[in-house]
């Protein structure tokens, strides 16, 4: 079965600086893509970022991108130029082909950015 | 815009209270979820729907079941409500792709529901 870890329930980063969430994947599937997404405090679900399995260069929208490392099995996201609009919670998740369209979740980091 | 609609923000029912939660996306799109979201466990899957009066047991469906009429509808339905089931629901929708780049899955705002 896939699983999602991310180990950093909580970061703090200043304003306009960069900042990076870590997110590692587990599965035996070679098929597989990758989503970031965010959770401000009113509690919809932002779609941030996508990275196919097969995708040979890192996904990039605007501010975000992904660091896919394939071997090491991480997918983070890096957001630059850190807002205060960027504070919220940031879920990583996983979906396999043929998986009958079906996310895997890992816990999420809180983002709090500061002044 | 996709849209995803969830019926209530949020709702208090009683302990043994049949409780029917309701989605509705307006995009014509086959799949539908049903999510609950918890402290430090993420969102974790109840329910998911791949057409109408189709469904499948997500990660968690204990307690839980769902109800597809139409294709634009999709509800939970908490058949005597506990208090473990207070929680953050999430419904979501996404089309059918073989392009797992089209897998995106849309969100409701979310029905955060106590049970007293």
């Amino acid at each position: 079965a896939q699983k999602i870890t991310q180990t950093q329930p909580g970061m703090f980063v200043q304003e306009k600086e960069a900042v990076t969430l870590d997110c590692t994947y587990d599965t035996s599937d070679q098929s597989y893509g990758l989503f970031w997404y965010k959770q401000p405090s009113s509690g919809e679900m932002i779609f941030l970022i996508y990275q196919g399995s097969y995708d040979e260069q890192n996904a990039t929208e605007g501010r975000y991108s992904l660091n896919f490392q394939k071997a090491r099995k991480s997918a983070n996201l890096v957001i630059s130029a850190s807002q205060l609009g960027d504070s919220a919670m940031y879920f990583c998740a996983m979906i396999l082909t043929g998986g009958g369209n079906k996310l895997t979740f890992g816990t999420g980091t809180q983002l709090k950015v500061e002044l | 815009d996709v849209k995803v609609t969830q019926s209530s923000r949020y709702l208090v029912k009683r302990t043994g209270e049949k409780v029917f939660l309701e989605c509705v996306q307006d995009m014509d799109h086959e799949n539908m979820f049903w999510y609950r979201q918890d402290p430090g466990l993420g969102l974790r899957l109840i329910y998911f729907s791949y057409d109408v009066k189709m469904k499948e047991k997500g990660d968690i469906p204990e307690g839980y079941s769902v109800s597809r009429e139409k294709k634009e509808r999709f509800s939970l339905i908490l058949e005597s409500a506990s208090t473990n089931q207070t929680s953050m629901y999430l419904c979501a929708s996404s089309p059918v792709s073989h392009d797992v780049g089209s897998y995106e899955q849309y969100f409701g705002p979310g029905t955060r529901l106590t049970v007293t």
